[in-house]
């Protein structure tokens, strides 16, 4: 299974500024995704970020708003831009490995929670 | 209809009983299937996957496969309480992408 680690834990942050959001493995893996998880909530993918490439977003999110990088296969970063209280949340990193006799499981980070006030 | 959609819940159960979660999917194509438990406060954690039809079991667990049906179970046996959590099932598309369903949450008491 992959080692994910996932900075800052927690954070609260003032309405317009920035966070950046970092996901580390311990291996390196084909598919790496961004998941937002409302308080209650079901998991909502934000975005799959793309090894050398524009990360692929979901319908409702836009790179201008969450932009993403991955520079290499274990290293990600996922920025919440001019925060509003409305994007408070659990942001989640999450890794599969999508390799030909891989079992396409998919791992998780423990988490960033993002309150805005 | 959704991709992927779960028994409603909260689904209760006593100490000892059998919990079933059921999960429906809409792409026929569909290959891979997980279930995934997710303690409050917590990340998700794989339980299962299951590929084939049948039964696959793994300890208390036990995932069901019915594809024709489109139709992924899981139960769990000699329930605790330690199992209250929410049950998130997943499913990689035949497009290869994971879809999640919205979770039923499971309660066991003692």
């Amino acid at each position: 299974s992959a080692v994910i680690s996932q900075k800052p834990s927690r954070d609260i942050c003032q309405r317009g500024t920035s966070l950046t959001i970092q996901c580390q493995v311990d291996s390196q893996v084909t598919m790496m995704f961004w998941y937002r998880q409302q308080p209650g909530q079901s998991l909502t993918l934000i975005a799959t970020a793309n090894q050398g490439s524009e990360a692929t977003y979901e319908s409702g999110f836009v790179i201008d708003k969450f932009p993403i990088s991955r520079p290499n296969l274990t290293f990600s970063t996922l920025t919440v831009s001019n925060m509003s209280p409305e994007d408070s949340s659990i942001y989640l990193c999450s890794v599969m490995d999508a390799s030909e006799g891989a079992k396409n499981i998919q791992y998780f980070g423990a988490g960033t929670r993002l309150s805005v006030l | 209809q959704k991709e992927v959609e779960q028994n409603s819940g909260p689904l209760s159960v006593p100490e000892g009983a059998i919990a079933s979660l059921n999960c429906t999917y809409s792409d026929r194509g569909s290959q891979s299937f997980f279930w995934y438990r997710q303690y409050s406060g917590k990340s998700p954690e794989l339980i299962m996957f299951i590929y084939s039809n049948g039964d696959k079991e793994d300890g208390r667990f036990t995932a069901q496969l019915n594809k024709a049906s489109q139709y992924v179970s899981l139960l769990i046996r000699d329930s605790q309480p330690s199992d209250s959590a929410t049950y998130l099932c997943a499913v990689i598309t035949n497009a290869g992408k994971s879809t999640f369903g919205d979770g039923t949450t499971l309660t066991v008491k003692p």
